[in-house]
């Protein structure tokens, strides 16, 4: 079945670092990888993705990278903020009428 | 555009009892999945519906149901309830059936089994 780890858990950064996490996958037939935010008593917000004919996407301080023969998607965040500070979530695969799978999720901490 | 909305939002029920969860999609989205969010199994998918038919199942009990409305809007109804099933109940619509479209989340419905 459908599997995504996401690495690492917790990430604690100085504000104006950048933080990246990282999530692999197994479905090769995979075209979908979303990235999302949530912040505590909020439902996740979808704040970038990515399909598969792309290797980069950027918005503003957000960018995702996939690979698609190592089969992992980074999401990079630079110049953090504490606003930045929140869990975040990658997901996939999302094949033509497949389910979204969810990472286990990182906690972002970013220290003023 | 409002949002997706859901309601109640919270909500507190005994073992043994059912309990019934409304998703109200964003304007002209037709697509709506649930998701079950624990802090120990994170975010699990419940099912998606699409011109008011099942399209997916996630493994879960069939204590689990849904079902969706001509006019997109969807109901989950949980029956027997067990404490294990305390969660965040999440809805989430995109504007059709397929990978090609996003999916935005609702806030939550927050249910407590005791």
């Amino acid at each position: 079945g459908e599997n995504v780890e996401q690495h690492p858990s917790t990430l604690s950064v100085q504000e104006g670092d950048s933080a990246v996490i990282k999530c692999t996958y197994s479905d090769s037939a995979s075209n979908y990888f979303p990235w999302y935010k949530q912040e505590l008593g909020k439902g996740p917000q979808l704040i970038i993705d990515i399909r598969s004919n792309v290797g980069e996407k950027k918005d503003q301080r957000i960018a995702v990278t996939l690979n698609k023969t190592a089969k992992h998607f980074s999401l990079h965040i630079t110049e953090t903020q504490p606003e930045d500070s929140a869990v975040y979530f990658c997901a996939g695969p999302r094949t033509s009428y497949g389910k979204l799978t969810f990472g286990q999720g990182t906690i972002l901490t970013v220290h003023p | 555009k409002a949002g997706v909305t859901q309601t109640p939002r919270y909500l507190i029920k005994t073992r043994g009892q059912q309990v019934t969860l409304s998703c109200s999609p964003i304007s002209g989205h037709r697509s709506v999945s649930w998701y079950q969010q624990t802090p120990g199994q994170g975010l699990q998918f419940l099912f998606e519906y699409f011109s008011e038919t099942q399209r997916n199942k996630g493994n879960f009990p069939g204590r689990f149901s849904g079902r969706q409305f001509s006019n997109s809007r969807s109901e989950m109804n949980v029956s027997t309830l067990e404490l294990g099933d305390s969660a965040l109940y999440l809805c989430a619509s995109s504007l059709e059936w397929g990978s090609s479209y996003e999916q935005y989340f609702g806030p939550g419905t927050r249910l407590t089994v005791t």
